[in-house]
């Protein structure tokens, strides 16, 4: 149990496209999903929090209008990188953790992961 | 400023040997410790993970031990295999709280043949 898919798995774009990532919790409902940013042997670093229905907390430094993230339902978050520059690429995980039986409140499960190249 | 100190940033073991990574915290709130497992390419899976009110906890060949006086936590990985060559993270939080974990830097673990 507590699955985390993304989609795309990797992608390569054009400089002033817009991309979008899916983030979905497929066996149970996400209360609240985070999306990090991963460097090359780097730690995660948080982008943001979103808890389904109401707007994403950004963290400091990053860009919300560049960074859009929807939280539409207890099971999908979306990030789009929005006008991508080549500064951009990087690999973007998302994660979720929500309320359901057998699940601890508490522990973030973690996608699979994008890579975002950005030409 | 990071939240959770962990060290080494790269440990070499050999096979069957015992892979040590330590992690340090200052915020006293912190109730809930995990380390994550990452291989490249991938993104991080949950190991294991303690809280305060128990100093060690055992998953197979994954220990945590819990120092709540200074503050520190530690992963143990007993009879270290190829494997489980990969990066470690501590992190932490309070528990019950909409924040998300703070990570340590991570660990890179290569277990030679």
């Amino acid at each position: 149990g507590a699955v985390v898919s993304q989609h795309p798995s990797w992608v390569i774009c054009k400089s002033g496209t817009s991309v979008k990532i899916e983030c979905r919790s497929l066996d149970f409902q996400a209360t609240t999903m985070f999306w990090y940013r991963q460097f090359p042997k780097q730690s995660l670093m948080l982008m943001a929090t979103s808890n389904e229905g109401s707007k994403a907390t950004y963290e400091q430094g990053v860009e919300k209008d560049k960074f859009l993230i929807n939280h539409a339902s207890l099971t999908l978050s979306t990030l789009t990188v929005t006008s991508a520059h080549p500064e951009d690429s990087s690999f973007y995980i998302c994660s979720a953790k929500g309320l359901a039986g057998g699940i601890n409140p508490d522990t973030q499960y973690f996608g699979p992961g994008t890579r975002l190249t950005v030409l | 400023q990071q939240q959770v100190k962990q060290s080494p940033q790269s440990l070499i073991v050999q096979k069957g040997g015992i892979s040590i990574i330590n992690c340090a915290y200052e915020n006293t709130a912190f109730d809930y410790f995990p380390w994550y497992q990452q291989f490249p390419g991938k993104g991080p899976a949950l190991l294991i993970a303690i809280r305060p009110d128990v100093s060690e906890k055992k998953e197979g060949r994954f220990t945590i031990s819990f120092n709540k006086s200074a503050k520190q936590f530690s992963l143990h990985i007993m009879d270290s295999q190829p494997g489980d060559s990969a990066t470690y993270f501590c992190a932490a939080k309070v528990s019950n709280s909409g924040y998300a974990l703070n990570f340590g830097k991570g660990t890179s673990l290569l277990v030679t043949p």
